[in-house]
């Protein structure tokens, strides 16, 4: 079964600092890859998606995220972490084929200290 | 371009009740996804709409059901409602019901059941 584990619930950080959030997926094949932002009592925005290509995507916010096939991973980084980017971090898989279906990792929460 | 926007935006019902949560799509998208979202997990896919017809659907019970209308907006129905139904619910549009499209999010209805 398709599923999408994010390993650490709680992450803290000073501002300034890099980050890294873990995801792992488990798919019979390469998946669609998202990373979405949710800010308390907002919807979630899209960060970057991966469909096939360049492994290092780019997205908004100063965020990347890094494919990694032989690890079924898809980390999301940032150099240096903003007050701003305290919130919480959901990555996704969609499906190959057939309907826009996402499924989605519990999240990570992401405090970061002055 | 105007966002996907949801209402109402806090609802509290009682078991047993009905309710219908309403989801207007954004600019140029002809399919809709509904999503529950209990405290401190990640979203569930609940079902999919692509040109007014169901498209895909997740594993929850037939009392969730929805519409979607010929200008693309959808409704989300939940009867017989219970505790556990309590979630922020979430809609998503996207270009089309091809995994490639990203799916954009409005910022939910917040449904507690007392």
């Amino acid at each position: 079964a398709q599923s999408v584990t994010q390993p650490d619930i709680h992450i803290t950080v000073s501002e300034g600092a890099s980050l890294e959030l873990r995801c792992n997926y488990s798919y019979g094949a390469t998946p669609y890859l998202f990373w979405y932002v949710q800010s308390p009592g907002q919807g979630l925005q899209l960060l970057l998606k991966y469909f096939s290509g360049d492994t290092l995507v780019q997205g908004i916010k100063g965020f990347e995220a890094e494919f990694k096939r032989s690890q079924s991973s898809f980390n999301l980084r940032k150099p240096s972490v903003h007050w701003s980017d305290a919130a919480e971090y959901f990555c996704a898989v969609g499906r190959l084929d057939g309907y826009n279906k996402l499924i989605f990792g519990a999240g990570t929460r992401l405090a970061v200290h002055p | 371009e105007t966002g996907v926007t949801q209402s109402p935006t806090h609802l509290i019902k009682t078991r047993g009740q009905q309710v219908t949560l309403r989801c207007s799509s954004q600019s140029g998208h002809n399919t809709v996804s509904w999503y529950q979202q209990a405290l401190g997990q990640g979203p569930q896919f609940i079902f999919q709409y692509y040109r007014e017809e169901e498209n895909g659907r997740g594993n929850f019970p037939p009392r969730f059901s929805g519409l979607q209308f010929p200008n693309y907006s959808s409704e989300l129905n939940v009867n017989a409602l219970e505790l556990d139904d309590s979630a922020l619910y979430l809609c998503a549009s996207s270009r089309d019901g091809g995994s490639n499209q990203p799916q954009h999010f409005g910022d939910g209805t917040r449904l507690s059941i007392l």
